[in-house]
């Protein structure tokens, strides 16, 4: 079965450190762009981190870029989020989504996980 | 930064009806690279169009996109009860990617 499965989630207090993880299976996960994007409590969609296939090309938005990492392990189907200095508006769902290919134009993710919620607080 | 201000927040249509979703960009997308997503309550979004016309794998055709420049608009041709959730628009031509705020469809 397609699928991606995150786990890593809870209560984190501010300042505070977790690390997400998201396992891939039933496609070449080595071939395609992941994603992290999280959903704050009651808000929109917040795309956070990309990483290419191969980790050349790695983006961040800027709420997230000093304390958040994105990585890949392309032998586990595995994708990650390291999460530092977390504060309470990091609370959210975080899901894991796969891109449509590997190249500039396919970041409309046509996969996504069930999510992993995030809750920061004393 | 691009901002995506989709409209209306809130649409409420009776069944077989046809909804009009708008999503305006702050600046022209110059590509093709705006996509819609459906997000029931409790689930995860999902992909319905990308390349602002192309319908993702398993969707029906009663979905549609269009537009170009700073404007586009999802369409349900003929509203389904199973259609209630709330739809966002997604640029991803240029970081950061950025999703609307979302409007939601309720069925009368």
């Amino acid at each position: 079965e397609v699928q991606l499965v995150e786990s890593g989630g809870g209560l984190v207090k501010p300042g505070g450190s977790l690390r997400l993880s998201c396992a891939a299976s039933g496609f070449t996960f080595s071939s395609y762009t992941m994603n992290w994007v999280r959903q704050a409590p009651g808000k929109g969609l917040e795309w956070l981190s990309s990483i290419d296939s191969s980790s050349f090309y790695i983006y961040y938005t800027d709420s997230v870029k000093g304390r958040f990492t994105i990585s890949r392990d392309n032998a586990k189907n595995s994708l990650y989020l390291q999460m530092n200095s977390l504060r309470a508006e990091d609370t959210a769902v975080y899901y894991c989504a796969k891109n449509r290919g590997d190249y500039h134009g396919s970041g409309s993710p046509d996969l996504w996980g069930q999510g992993t919620l995030v809750t920061v607080s004393s | 930064e691009i901002v995506l201000t989709q409209s209306p927040g809130t649409l409420s249509l009776s069944p077989g009806e046809r909804a009009t979703l708008s999503c305006r960009a702050s600046q022209s997308l110059s590509s093709t690279y705006l996509a819609w997503y459906q997000q029931k309550p409790g689930q995860a979004p999902r992909l319905l169009i990308y390349d602002i016309s192309n319908r993702a794998t398993g969707i029906p055709d009663r979905f549609s996109g269009s537009g170009s420049g700073t404007d586009f608009t999802l369409t349900i041709s003929r509203l389904e009860p199973e259609d209630l959730a709330v739809y966002y628009c997604q640029q991803y031509n240029y970081s950061p990617w950025t999703f609307g705020q979302g409007t939601k469809v309720e069925i009368k």
